[in-house]
């Protein structure tokens, strides 16, 4: 089955500083989806990109996706502290399918 | 901003009790899902609807699960009899046709 592994487990950074998380999976997606959570909250969707697209940008996030590879990054640029949280990507193999998550890259982000 | 709502936020019961938890995805999706998140853990799915009837089910979503969506507005997760091991997060998630999955706020289960 298809999982997602995001690498760093845990990330430290100083505010205004970049932070860039990776994502792995395994078989072919349709789309790959990012998450953030805050600690024992919901999970907030934060941007999805398209098997067919290579980077999207939102604001101060940028996510690339290589599909040879089966990676995506997430890069959130002049980091914040209110951005300390869980990052998750999830993959679908398809429209409407479910979701599999990663383990998630926890990111601190000191004052 | 429209967004999916999850009651109760949190809810103790007791093992081998029933315990239904409730969602209201957002109006114009078609798609509903639940997963869950033991503490500490990753999140899993658990089943997926569409069009009135389940379209995927993990293997976590056994015979004391089931989910309905009564009235064209809410959606819930009933677990028959519940289990210590069923103690985690709860999420419901809904998606449209762009596909990207809303989460819930989620339900904190505790089984004691």
């Amino acid at each position: 089955s298809q999982q997602g592994e995001e690498d760093p487990q845990a990330l430290s950074i100083q505010e205004g500083e970049n932070a860039t998380m990776n994502c792995s999976y395994k078989t072919s997606i349709n789309n790959l989806q990012w998450y953030r959570q805050n600690s024992g909250r919901g999970l907030v969707h934060l941007i999805l990109i398209r098997s067919n697209e290579r980077e999207k940008h939102s604001g101060r996030l940028r996510v690339t996706l290589d599909t040879s590879k089966k990676s995506s990054s997430l890069l959130i640029t002049a980091s914040r502290a209110a951005d300390t949280a869980s990052y998750f990507c999830a993959t679908d193999a398809y429209a409407g399918n479910m979701l599999t998550f990663g383990g998630g890259t926890r990111l601190m982000v000191k004052p | 901003e429209p967004e999916v709502t999850q009651t109760p936020s949190h809810q103790v019961t007791q093992m081998g009790q029933e315990v239904i938890l409730r969602c209201v995805p957002i109006s114009n999706h078609l798609y509903f899902y639940w997963y869950r998140q033991i503490l500490g853990q990753k999140v899993e799915f658990l089943v997926s609807f569409y069009n009135n009837e389940i379209s995927e089910k993990s293997e976590i979503f056994d015979d004391q699960f089931s989910v309905e969506r009564p009235d064209g507005s809410n959606f819930t997760l009933k677990i028959r009899s519940t289990k210590l091991e069923d103690s985690a997060m709860y999420f419901c998630a809904s998606s449209g046709r762009v596909y990207e999955q809303y989460f819930g706020p989620g339900t904190r289960l505790t089984v004691t």
